[in-house]
């Protein structure tokens, strides 16, 4: 069954220092998103992301978030200097399509950061 | 913007009992309610949904039921099984924006625990 697969899994850093987590989506799948959890508290959106740009973005996602889609296969997210409130588990996620019900949601095992 | 809470945050079962979670939903545009199940070091994977045209739904030992005017909508998990042990999320979606994605807002999860 394809999955979407993330990297690292676990990733400890230093506030102010620069993150970029890793995405690899279902191949054929053209819609792609990024949410996050923190511990403890739901799962929230933060961007999507389709035809190599931003389709929405929650209020989460300020000037030290960027996604990019810098090859046909890998999807980032860089959060450019960390914050300790920055520390959750983010998921990535794909679908085929953009329809509520339509294109089913395709979350990966996600990865966790720890700022210290 | 939509608010989704969940009941309970923490439920056990004996084995072959049934379990229910209930979430309800603020906003009334809301049309897509999808159920995640989330196993331990693993993304959340869609296991039903249903869309508001629908009042119920049944796939095999789970049932979903929506209630629109109240704005509440259910799981139901029959003879509970040890491998049913996981955390459940609801969600609920607004109708496609035409923004290219659609957002989910998720619920806090419900940590099912199934006894042998």
């Amino acid at each position: 069954e394809p999955e979407v697969t993330q990297t690292p899994s676990h990733q400890v850093t230093q506030m102010g220092q620069e993150v970029i987590l890793r995405c690899v989506p279902i191949s054929n799948h053209l819609y792609f998103y990024w949410y996050r959890q923190i511990l403890g508290q739901k799962v929230e959106f933060l961007v999507s992301f389709y035809n190599n740009e931003i389709s929405e973005k929650s209020e989460i996602f300020d000037d030290q978030f960027s996604v990019e889609r810098p090859d046909g296969s890998n999807f980032t997210l860089k959060i450019r200097s960390t914050k300790l409130e920055d520390s959750a588990m983010y998921f990535c996620a794909s679908s085929e399509a953009p329809y509520p019900g339509t294109g089913e949601l395709f979350f990966g095992e996600g990865s966790r950061l720890t700022v210290l | 913007g939509e608010n989704v809470e969940q009941h309970p945050s923490t439920l056990s079962v004996q084995e072959g009992d049934s379990a229910v979670i209930k979430c309800t939903y603020s906003d009334s545009a809301s049309n897509y309610f999808p159920w995640y199940k989330q196993e331990l070091g693993k993304g959340p994977q869609l296991i039903i949904d249903i869309r508001s045209n629908v009042g119920e739904k049944k796939d095999q030992r789970i049932a979903v039921t929506l209630n629109k005017t109240a704005k509440h909508f259910s799981l139901h998990i029959t003879e509970t099984q040890p491998e049913d042990s996981a955390v459940y999320f609801c969600a609920a979606s607004a109708p496609y924006s035409g923004a290219g994605s659609y957002q989910l807002t998720f619920g806090k999860g419900t940590k099912l625990s199934v006894i042998p």
